[in-house]
């Protein structure tokens, strides 16, 4: 069975900090993709990354996929209450894995 | 261009009774993967359909089961229901066999078994 932990499991900051997220696990993994996820909607597609070692940019979110492709983290920078949020790593082999989660509440 | 439509959206039911939870995928996605997500934690694979057969399966027991119809759309049955059955049932589709593609997701069937 593939596991993917992710830490932390809440994470509560103020507007304007900065933070990260991390995505482990023992398999390795042809990918591994972000999502996030609102109250009441279904995860939706944050980034996919391929390569080990490979960083993605978007916006004031940093993906890196690990040099063995086994772990990922999330980095926010100058969060936003918008970003709130349970945010889910995935690892893809012949199925999508998620993993345990992480919710991210930033305050004003 | 409708996205992954789920229904009903929220349903009430009772243990040892039966639910059937539909999905349409969205427009020209023919995969449909079934997931339960408990509160608060990640989704966890329960099926995914292709070509109107199960392709792969995860750790759930035969309690669940599924279909897909030619038209592409699914359903998701559970017998015998359990009070932990409750949980937001997700529906996801993509294009072709699943393998590093996204996945779209519906915004989920929330069952709560009493």
């Amino acid at each position: 069975t593939q596991l993917l932990e992710q830490s932390p499991q809440f994470l509560s900051i103020q507007e304007g900090e900065n933070l990260t997220v991390y995505c482990n696990s023992s398999s390795v993994f042809s990918s591994l993709q972000w999502y996030r996820q609102e109250p009441g909607e279904g995860p939706v597609l944050l980034v996919t990354v391929v390569t080990g070692g490979e960083v993605k940019k978007l916006k004031r979110l940093t993906f890196q996929f690990g040099d063995a492709r086994k772990d990922s983290s999330l980095h926010i920078t100058a969060a936003q209450p918008g970003d709130t949020g349970l945010y889910l790593c995935a690892g893809t082999a012949s199925k999508l894995t998620f993993g345990t989660g992480t919710r991210l509440q930033v305050t004003l | 261009d409708a996205g992954v439509t789920q229904s009903p959206t929220h349903l009430i039911k009772t243990r040892g009774q039966q639910v059937t939870l539909r999905c349409s995928p969205k427009s020209g996605h023919d995969t449909v993967s079934w997931y339960q997500q408990a509160l608060g934690q990640g989704p966890q694979f329960i099926f995914q359909y292709y070509e109107e057969e199960e392709r792969q399966r995860g750790n759930f027991p035969d309690r669940f089961s599924g279909h897909q119809f030619p038209n592409y759309s699914s359903e998701l049955n559970v017998n015998a229901l359990l009070l932990g059955d409750s949980a937001l049932y997700l529906c996801a589709s993509t294009r072709g066999r699943f393998d590093t593609g996204e996945l779209f997701f519906g915004e989920g069937s929330r069952l709560t078994v009493l």
